[in-house]
């Protein structure tokens, strides 16, 4: 049973450009989340699948930032036009929505972004 | 409004060391799931324990265990005799019960255990 992969694990790009990251969820995992972590903090919800349906975005969740999930499976976190600020850490956990299991998240690496 | 608070930024102990991290939380809900994670220089969030907000039992696992009080909101972790593997960051979390189980996170403690 592998964990939860995040590719790339680096990602240095020039402002304004567009990157995309993937995310691989545990395979049964039918609950995915992105979070976003900025040096010193904690990670900071972004938004949240139940299968291949997006059921909550936070408001730091801006016009620039798509995500999806289209099979219910793996997920990319798309975003264009990139800031300074979007500089970060990008981390990605799935879960179970079964009962006794729910709400326990399993995290990826992450992925690193620095904006040029 | 749900939030988490980890006061200590930092702290630096010897190795065999015990060592206290704690966490004060704020939530209106009645039930509630708390959590800690460790995160290492690799990284990756790893999950260390959850509990509900129905069981105030104590747990202890290995050299590790917590203490969850309600009536203080508080859910500090301890590490019995640390060891330089311990050194990490710790965040302690926060979630609803309800529909989308997102985390609210603290802003994490730095343990650097010397040896």
């Amino acid at each position: 049973d592998t964990g939860v992969s995040q590719n790339p694990r680096h990602k240095i790009t020039k402002r304004g450009q567009n990157v995309t990251f993937r995310c691989d969820p545990i395979s049964e995992h039918n609950r995915l989340y992105w979070y976003r972590q900025t040096l010193g903090q904690g990670p900071e919800f972004l938004t949240y699948f139940q299968n291949e349906a997006q059921l909550e975005k936070s408001r730091l969740l801006s016009d620039r930032f798509s995500a999806e999930r289209p099979k219910g499976s793996f997920s990319t976190l798309e975003i264009q036009r990139t800031e300074q600020g979007d500089s970060a850490m990008y981390l990605c956990a799935s879960s179970l929505s079964r009962q006794g299991l729910k709400n326990i998240q399993y995290f990826g690496a992450g992925t690193r972004l620095s904006v040029l | 409004a749900q939030k988490v608070t980890q006061a200590q930024t930092e702290i630096s102990v010897v190795e065999k060391e015990d060592v206290t991290l704690d966490c004060v939380y704020e939530t209106r809900d009645t039930t509630y799931y708390l959590f800690w994670y460790k995160q290492p220089p690799s990284g990756e969030l790893v999950f260390l324990i959850r509990r509900n907000s129905f069981d105030e039992q104590n747990e202890i696992s290995g050299r590790y265990s917590w203490n969850f009080q309600k009536s203080t909101s508080s859910f500090n972790f301890t590490i019995t005799a640390s060891q330089v593997v311990d050194s990490a960051v710790y965040f302690c979390a926060l979630s609803e019960a309800g529909n989308t189980g997102k985390l609210i996170f603290g802003q994490g403690t730095t343990l650097q255990v010397k040896p």
